[in-house]
């Protein structure tokens, strides 16, 4: 049963448009979560992180909100850029199982032009 | 070399082969991994190492075999695999094991294909 769901296989977007990526989780432990981004022939990078005792975390055009209430987050995307164009995988961790790495099957973005 | 390397990019091997996959991190961390990663499917975990010793081994089949000669080098040793074990292979490393904000880098991965 997978704890880190990202239901949306994949997104298309208009370029210059918001982007918004979802990810659910049904562990309640789950204390830390990451977003990372992947191109075609390399390993994902680390994008942004947000850590449970806050809601909202931003660095640029992205912004993660985190939902404990629903045990959801999303990744907002503002204005999308064909270099967003990738796959982008939501990760999850808790303190009670050392902090390894729980993560989602990725939702491919596509930016339009 | 910067960051995380992998070696080789591809390979292609029979299910009678002994085959090795290498991984080494230029970062200076002290915790590296092993992941695989099918078609369409999330990362799954399989070794962690930390500062040289297997701190977790998630129930992956013994012919995989890890190797950690040092906090640079990982290996992944390969005997007897079966087709669906096809996937991408993918080391990263990370300051430590167990924090819970250690960014993990990730290398390019290595597909490997079993005929």
């Amino acid at each position: 049963d997978q704890q880190v769901k990202q239901n949306s296989p994949s997104l298309s977007v208009q370029e210059g448009r918001i982007s918004i990526l979802n990810c659910d989780y049904t562990n309640s432990m789950f204390d830390y979560f990451l977003w990372y981004k992947k191109y075609p022939a390399e390993g994902p990078t680390f994008l942004i992180s947000i850590s449970s005792i806050k809601d909202k975390n931003e660095d640029g055009r992205f912004t993660v909100f985190l939902n404990k209430s629903a045990k959801h987050l999303s990744l907002h995307i503002v204005p999308s850029q064909p270099g967003d164009s990738a796959v982008y995988f939501c990760a999850a961790s808790a303190e009670d199982s050392n902090y390894q790495l729980i993560w989602g099957a990725g939702t491919k973005l596509i930016i339009k032009p | 070399e910067t960051g995380v390397t992998q070696t080789p990019r591809h390979l292609v091997m029979g299910m009678t082969n002994k085959k090795s996959l290498k991984c080494e991190q230029h970062l200076g961390h002290n915790a590296m991994y092993w992941y695989k990663q099918s078609a369409k499917k999330p990362l799954e975990l399989m070794f962690v190492y930390s500062l040289e010793e297997r701190v977790e081994n998630n129930s992956v089949p013994s012919r995989f075999s890890p190797e950690c000669p040092n906090s640079s080098h990982l290996f992944l040793h390969l005997h007897t695999l079966q087709p669906e074990d096809s996937a991408l292979y993918l080391c990263a490393s990370s300051p430590s094991s167990g924090g819970g904000e250690d960014t993990q880098y990730f290398g390019p991965g290595t597909r490997l294909t079993v005929l």
